[in-house]
């Protein structure tokens, strides 16, 4: 089955341990992308990916790392988690980059950051 | 300003009835997608339909269609013949060729509740 896959689902954790959430696609996708989703802010791109070793920052990514070592693979990294990175964050891919192209969304990971 | 509007923040409908759900957007870039996710209460994002912005002809999926009016920068997604498994929320998105990064930028979505 084509799908992104997030792991952990849920995730509690304190201030400064650091964390990192993995996502692979079976899609053999150019483009993947992470986003968080917060409540009276919607979905906001964190950082992005064009292809391996091509990775650049969206709209909010401070205090986030990201790596494309393998094009299946695109893992966000949470060097020192702060409770302002609560929130629940999705990972998507698509073939291409432009606008025709369908972004798939992994199922969600909820951390909370005590 | 906003580049994607969705002024309806809960919608009500009785099963079997159809429902608009509005959306507005706001680009200059000529060339962009436009869709429409469900998220249930579970939380997962559901693509429902595409609708390009040289496509003549309205997008339709199954029960969803999506009704493009370009002239008035409108793509509001018609749901036909409700089911009670279609409560969730709604969110409309625009995926803009040209832009950095090409995120795909996401209304505030609009909460359907189908009732029996």
């Amino acid at each position: 089955e084509a799908q992104v896959t997030q792991n952990p689902r849920y995730l509690i954790t304190v201030t400064g341990k650091k964390l990192t959430v993995t996502c692979s696609q079976n899609m053999n996708h150019e483009y993947m992308s992470w986003y968080r989703q917060d409540p009276g802010l919607g979905l906001r791109q964190i950082y992005y990916s064009m292809n391996v070793e091509v990775t650049d920052k969206g709209d909010v990514p401070e205090g986030y790392k990201v790596s494309r070592k393998e094009k299946r693979n695109f893992p966000l990294i949470l060097e020192s988690p702060s409770p302002n990175q609560t929130s629940l964050y999705f990972c998507a891919s698509s073939l291409g980059r432009s606008g025709a192209n369908v972004l798939t969304f992994g199922a969600g990971s909820r951390l909370t950051v005590l | 300003a906003q580049k994607i509007t969705q002024t309806q923040p809960g919608m009500f409908v009785q099963e079997k009835e159809a429902v608009t759900l509005d959306c507005t957007y706001d680009t200059s870039d000529p060339s962009y997608g436009l869709f429409w996710y469900k998220q249930p209460s579970s939380g997962e994002m559901i693509f429902l339909i595409y609708q390009g912005s040289y496509d003549q002809q309205n997008a339709t999926e199954g029960r969803y269609s999506l009704n493009f009016q370009k002239a008035r920068k409108s793509a509001n997604l018609v749901i036909s013949a409700s089911q009670l498994g279609d409560s969730a929320m709604y969110f409309c998105a625009m995926r803009e060729t040209n832009q950095a990064g090409t995120a795909l930028i996401f209304g505030k979505g609009t909460t359907l509740s189908v009732s029996s």
